[in-house]
């Protein structure tokens, strides 16, 4: 089954200890995103990959790391999360060909509470 | 950088009636434009999109058109049932930058009353 997948599905932590949240799609795409969800705010993207070793911010960087070292897989990282990364994360993908993309698919999000 | 915005933030609608929900878009260059639907507690997904060559485009009960001078397009579902209610997003891609970037709207919440 072509699916995203996302783990942990729910995390509470502390502030400053380190965490990931992992990312991975099976279908070969070659671009994958990070997204968060606030309240009145929509979704916003963190982090993006073109393909692998090809990263760039997103509209809302600060705080978070990502890497792409496999096609499959997209983690986010926190290095020292703070109450306000308290939030919804979603990963998704999509193909991109000759410069253009396709349907953006969601993973089934990540629940964040950071005390 | 491209912005969108999605009016109403709520919308509240008899079964069986039809809801509309509009966007605005900033980026004149953008030429894609998705609705993505999430239900309580569910991730996103893509309900209909429209490319910047078409006008309209339907699927059943939902459609999407989009007029690009004006900068807007709406989603339309007509004959509403108590399962289309969700938060809707509408979102638009640029050509700059990254060419997958999508901007999203801040979301409608839909609330069919049975």
């Amino acid at each position: 089954e072509a699916q995203v997948t996302q783990n942990p599905r729910y995390l509470i932590t502390v502030t400053g200890k380190k965490l990931t949240v992992t990312c991975s799609q099976n279908m070969n795409h070659e671009y994958m995103s990070w997204y968060r969800q606030d309240p009145g705010l929509g979704l916003r993207q963190i982090y993006y990959s073109m393909n692998v070793e090809v990263t760039d911010k997103g509209d809302v960087p600060e705080g978070y790391k990502v890497s792409r070292k496999e096609k499959r897989n997209f983690p986010l990282i926190l290095e020292s999360p703070s109450p306000n990364q308290t939030s919804l994360y979603f990963c998704a993908s999509s193909l991109v060909a000759a410069f253009r993309t396709d349907t953006q698919y969601f993973g089934p999000g990540t629940r964040l509470t950071v005390l | 950088g491209e912005n969108v915005e999605q009016h109403p933030s709520t919308l509240s609608v008899q079964e069986g009636d039809s809801a509309v929900i509009k966007c605005t878009y900033s980026d004149s260059a953008s030429n894609y434009f998705p609705w993505y639907k999430q239900e309580l507690g569910k991730r996103p997904q893509l309900i209909i999109d429209i490319r910047s060559n078409v006008g309209e485009k339907k699927d059943q009960r939902i459609a999407v058109t989009l007029n690009k001078t004006a900068k807007h397009f709406s989603l339309h579902i007509t004959e509403t049932q108590p399962e289309d209610s969700a938060v809707y997003f509408c979102a638009a891609r640029g050509l700059g930058g990254a060419t997958n970037k999508l901007i999203f709207g801040t979301g409608t919440l839909l609330a069919v009353q049975p």
